[in-house]
């Protein structure tokens, strides 16, 4: 079935650890993301990759890092993580025709505790 | 300021009545699109309607429709006839193509609809 894999499904880590959640689509998009999202606060974008090799930072970046090294894989690493990183993280990918984006399609999440 | 705005964090329907979810969005980009996504309590993110700035006639897909008045800003959507399970978190989105090539949606904080049987 064609979509977006991450994993793990949920995790509980411990303050100060390093944690790579991975996120694996086989629909060919070009462009992915990852957001997090909190109560209250919607989703909010991290990180993401217009095509694989180049990465951006969206609007909270502090603490996380990415990579593009293919077309199908986008992990997202907390260095160090810290309880403020405690979300659900939404991986999403997107194709764009004619310049035009028309939408993304969502893993399932990851729900991170962080303590 | 906010590019999305959801004044409702709330809301409550009658099962099959009609609910209107607010949205307001603020871009000087001539060319974007507004998305609403439903988020069931299970969590995944289900895509519902697109209306792109250029489209002259409202969206519409099944029960769902967009009333989208650009010079208002506003991209509300309509749920006809509510069922039980349209109970679930609505997130009003829109894309802007900032930077020529970073195609980004930007949220809202989201309404909680409940439909009451």
């Amino acid at each position: 079935i064609a979509g977006i894999t991450q994993a793990p499904t949920s995790q509980i880590l411990a303050a100060g650890r390093r944690m790579t959640l991975r996120c694996t689509q086989d629909m060919r998009h070009n462009a992915m993301y990852w957001y997090r999202q909190d109560l209250g606060l919607g989703l909010r974008l991290i990180h993401y990759s217009n095509t694989a090799g180049t990465t951006g930072k969206g609007e909270v970046p502090d603490g996380y890092s990415v990579s593009r090294a293919n077309t199908d894989d986008f992990p997202l690493t907390l260095a160090s993580a810290v309880p403020s990183q405690t979300s659900v993280y939404f991986c999403a990918s997107s194709d764009v025709y004619g310049g035009q984006l028309y939408g993304y399609t969502f893993g399932s999440g990851t729900r991170l505790t962080v303590v | 300021a906010q590019k999305i705005t959801q004044t409702q964090p709330g809301m409550f329907v009658q099962e099959k009545e009609a609910v209107t979810l607010d949205c307001t969005y603020d871009t000087s980009d001539p060319s974007y699109g507004l998305f609403w996504y439903k988020q069931p309590s299970s969590g995944e993110m289900i895509f519902l309607i697109y209306q792109g700035s250029y489209d002259q006639q409202n969206a519409t897909e099944g029960r769902y429709s967009l009333n989208f008045q650009k010079a208002r800003k506003s991209a509300n959507l309509v749920i006809s006839a509510s069922q039980l399970g349209d109970s679930a978190m609505y997130f009003c989105a829109m894309r802007e193509a900032s930077g020529g090539s970073n195609y980004k949606l930007t949220f809202g904080k989201g309404t909680l609809l409940t439909v009451n049987p």
